[in-house]
C-alpha cells in the first residue's frame, strides 16, 4: 500500500473541531484515501473516503490537497465518544486488503 | 440493514485444539476479508474471498485457513492453536473492490483466548 504517515497522538477539546492530518506522498492518481477509526475493543468503523474532491458526510469531512499528497480528516464538533484511534489508509493491493499502521490516537477532553 | 455479523463473540480454547469462526457479511456483499488484531502486531490482514475465491492472503502460517460459501458467508479456521493465536479476529465485507471506491465494513469481532 501507499505509505501513510500520521501523528501518533492528538488532543482536542470537546465541542471543538478535530483536524487529523495524513501524509500520503506516494499516492497514485487513481487511489482512494480511506479513513477508519477504532474505539477500544470494537471493530474498525468506516468514516469517509475520497479520491480527488473534498468529501463530507454525517460523521466528518475529508479535505484532500490538490496534489493529493496529503489529506485532513475533520470532525466538526468533537465529543468524548470520538476518542479513538484514527487510521488513514491508501489501499493499492489487489484483493480488498487494508494495511493498518499505528494511526493517530485522538483524545477528546472535556 | 444488518451489519457484518460474527459468531461466536467470545471463546476460550486449549493449545493444540482447532477453532472455527463464522462471518455473515452485509446482504449483497460478495467480498469477505479477515483480520487478526493483537496488542503486539496490531491489525493484520489474513485473507480475502470474493465469490468463493481467495484473492489475497496475508503472511500467516498454513494453520490459518478460510473459505467462503455460495451465499457469501465465510468461515476461518485455525488449527493446532498456539498461545500467540489469542487475538481479536475481525471479519469485514464489501460490495466490490475498494479500488472502485467501495467501502469495507467491519464486524465487532470474535475474541479468542488460547490457554
Amino acid at each position: 500500500d501507499a505509505k501513510t504517515t500520521q501523528p501518533p497522538s492528538m488532543d482536542c477539546a470537546e465541542g471543538r473541531a478535530a483536524n487529523l492530518p495524513c501524509n500520503h506522498s506516494t499516492i497514485s492518481g487513481n487511489e482512494y484515501v480511506y479513513w477508519y477509526r477504532q474505539i477500544h475493543s470494537q471493530g474498525p468503523q468506516y468514516i469517509i473516503h475520497g479520491l480527488k474532491n473534498n468529501e463530507t458526510n454525517e460523521m466528518a469531512s475529508l479535505i484532500i490537497t490538490e496534489d493529493r499528497k496529503s489529506s485532513t480528516l475533520i470532525l466538526p464538533h468533537a465529543t468524548l465518544r470520538d476518542t479513538a484511534v484514527y487510521y488513514c489508509i491508501v489501499p493499492m493491493e489487489y484483493g480488498n486488503k487494508l494495511v493498518f499502521g499505528a494511526g493517530t490516537i485522538l483524545r477528546v477532553k472535556s | 440493514k444488518a451489519g457484518v455479523t460474527q459468531t461466536p463473540r467470545y471463546l476460550i480454547k486449549t493449545r493444540g485444539q482447532q477453532v472455527t469462526l463464522s462471518c455473515s457479511p452485509i446482504s449483497g456483499h460478495r467480498s469477505v476479508s479477515w483480520y487478526q488484531q493483537t496488542p503486539g502486531q496490531g491489525l493484520q490482514f489474513l485473507f480475502e474471498y470474493f465469490s468463493e475465491t481467495q484473492r489475497n492472503k496475508g503472511n500467516f502460517p498454513g494453520r490459518f485457513s478460510g473459505r467462503q460459501f455460495s451465499n457469501s458467508r465465510s468461515e476461518m479456521n485455525v488449527s493446532t492453536l498456539e498461545l500467540g493465536d489469542s487475538a481479536l479476529y475481525l471479519c469485514a465485507s464489501s460490495l466490490g473492490d475498494i479500488f472502485s471506491g467501495n467501502t469495507i465494513y467491519f464486524g465487532e469481532g470474535s475474541w479468542l483466548t488460547v490457554v
